[in-house]
């Protein structure tokens, strides 16, 4: 069964830096590309970025809204994926998730997401 | 970026009647990687749909997709209370993007 739990969320104050964690089980970890996606209260879903697997050169890609300011990275050993979040905004309060797609089958497998809220 | 449009912000519907959902995008989805989540207040996203119009495993065959290029629609045939949820549409390419979500209310 594939398990996806995430982890590290919490309070920060905004310009501050929080990073998150996303323990994966049930699957071949080292072969998937991982997934961050957030969702702030009561709005939708928004993508963050992505990491590839090592046969893909770890390949990160990135929303604008995070670009420059987010770091994805993994850790195969661990089956562990990472999201540093830095120079945090207000605007980055949400639930985050993390997922593992499918290829051309979507995303079935996601964990149950970490709150981050970015307050003074 | 392609955007993804969810016109109708909510469908108010009665059990047993049929819900039609849609999403258009801004430009053409390729190999018609769009996808349909379905998610319910404190949980995490389900896909319901993937490839436009294979169900997902578990989904009940209520549930169709169907569309290409830029219009894709998701049926749900004869609602049941459970069905009440909020439906996002998906494009899974290259820069993946959600639409705002549609919510489907059970009178």
């Amino acid at each position: 069964e594939v398990q996806l739990v995430e982890s590290g969320g919490g309070l920060v104050q905004p310009g501050g830096s929080l990073k998150l964690s996303c323990a994966a089980s049930g699957f071949t970890f080292s072969g998937s590309a991982m997934h961050w996606v957030r969702q702030a209260s009561g709005k939708g879903l928004e993508w963050v970025g992505r990491i590839r697997s090592k046969a893909n050169s770890y390949a990160t890609a990135y929303a604008a809204s995070v670009k420059g300011r987010f770091t994805i990275s993994r850790d195969d050993s661990k089956n562990t994926a990472y999201l540093q979040m830095n120079s945090l905004k207000t605007e980055d309060t949400a639930v985050y998730y993390c997922t593992r797609p499918g290829g051309s089958s979507g995303w079935e497998h996601w964990g149950q997401g970490t709150l981050v809220t970015v307050s003074s | 970026e392609i955007v993804l449009t969810q016109s109708q912000g909510t469908l108010s519907l009665s059990p047993g009647e049929r819900a039609t959902l849609s999403c258009r995008a801004s430009q053409s989805v390729s190999s018609n990687y769009l996808a349909w989540y379905q998610q319910k207040p404190g949980q995490a996203p389900r896909l319901v749909v993937y490839g436009a119009s294979s169900r997902a495993t578990g989904i009940p065959d209520r549930f169709s997709g169907s569309g290409s290029g830029t219009d894709f629609t998701l049926t749900i045939n004869r609602l049941e209370p459970e069905d009440l949820a909020v439906y996002y549409c998906q494009q899974y390419g290259t820069s993946p993007t959600f639409g705002r979500g549609t919510r489907v209310e059970i009178k």
